[in-house]
C-alpha cells in the first residue's frame, strides 16, 4: 500500500504522559502536514515539514507539542504531558510539492488520541 | 483570519438526485480549492480539486469555482446512498497551507 501510513491508529494516555504519533508519507511525497480534528470542529493545520526541516509550525500550540521529520524514518508528532483537551483525531497528510500545482494533500487514516 | 464557510447541513437528497454543496472563502489570495469526503470515523479522502474559474468534471462530480464571488461548489449527480458523508471544502494559497471549512453533512436517502 503506497498510501500515507500512520500509527498507532488509536492511542490512550493518562494525563501527564507523552504521546508519540508517527506518519510515513505516500511514496514519492516529501512534504508532510499534520492536522488536528476536534469533535464538531474542522481540520486545523498544525505543522508543515520537509525532511529535516520544519517549514511552518504556526498552528502548533506553543507548549508541549513538537514535530520532526528526520532524514530517515517517519515524521513524529510528540505531545508531552498530555491533558484531556488534547483528545482528538490527528491526521497526517502528504503532498508531492508545495506549489499551487502540486499541493494536493492526501491523508492518512489518522491517530485517535484519548486522554484519560 | 482566513476562513472557509460551509453550510453544516444536514443536506438530505433522494437517491438519484443532484446534491449541491457550497463553500465560500475569505482570502482572495487563495489559488487552489479542494473537496474532501469524510465518512464518520474515517480520514478525509480527496475527491476533487480545482484551480481555475469555471467547471471541472470527474465522473459524477463537478467542481465549480468563481473567484470573483469567492465561491466554490461541488455537484454530485445521480447521488447514491454511499455518497452519504461529510464533505469538506478547503482553500490553499500560494503556499501549502490548507484552510478547511467545518464540512457539510450529506444524507442520500434510498
Amino acid at each position: 500500500n503506497a498510501g500515507v501510513m500512520q500509527n498507532p491508529r488509536h492511542l490512550v494516555r493518562r494525563r501527564g504522559q507523552e504521546a508519540r504519533l508517527r506518519c510515513s508519507p505516500m511514496k514519492g511525497h516529501s512534504h508532510v502536514y499534520w492536522y488536528r480534528q476536534l469533535p464538531e470542529e474542522g481540520l486545523k493545520f498544525m505543522v508543515y515539514l520537509q525532511k529535516e526541516n520544519i517549514i511552518d509550525e504556526s498552528g502548533m500550540p506553543k507548549e508541549r507539542f513538537s514535530a520532526e521529520f528526520p532524514k530517515e524514518g517517519p515524521s513524529i508528532l510528540r505531545i508531552q504531558q498530555v491533558v484531556r483537551g488534547d483528545s482528538a483525531a490527528y491526521f497526517c497528510a502528504s503532498s508531492r510539492g508545495s506549489s499551487s500545482s502540486y499541493n494536493e494533500q492526501f491523508f492518512g487514516p489518522g491517530t485517535r488520541l484519548t486522554v484519560l | 483570519q482566513k476562513e472557509v464557510e460551509q453550510n453544516s447541513g444536514p443536506l438530505s437528497v433522494p437517491e438519484g438526485a443532484i446534491a449541491s454543496l457550497n463553500c465560500t472563502y475569505s482570502d482572495r489570495g487563495s489559488q487552489s480549492f479542494f473537496w474532501y469526503r469524510q465518512y464518520s470515523g474515517k480520514s478525509p479522502e480527496l475527491i476533487m480539486f480545482i484551480y481555475s474559474n469555471g467547471d471541472k468534471e470527474d465522473g459524477r462530480f463537478t467542481a465549480q469555482l468563481n473567484k470573483a464571488s469567492q465561491y466554490v461548489s461541488l455537484l454530485i449527480r445521480d447521488s447514491q446512498p454511499s455518497d452519504s458523508a461529510t464533505y469538506l471544502c478547503a482553500a490553499g494559497g500560494s503556499n501549502y497551507k490548507l484552510t478547511f471549512g467545518k464540512g457539510t453533512l450529506l444524507t442520500v436517502n434510498p
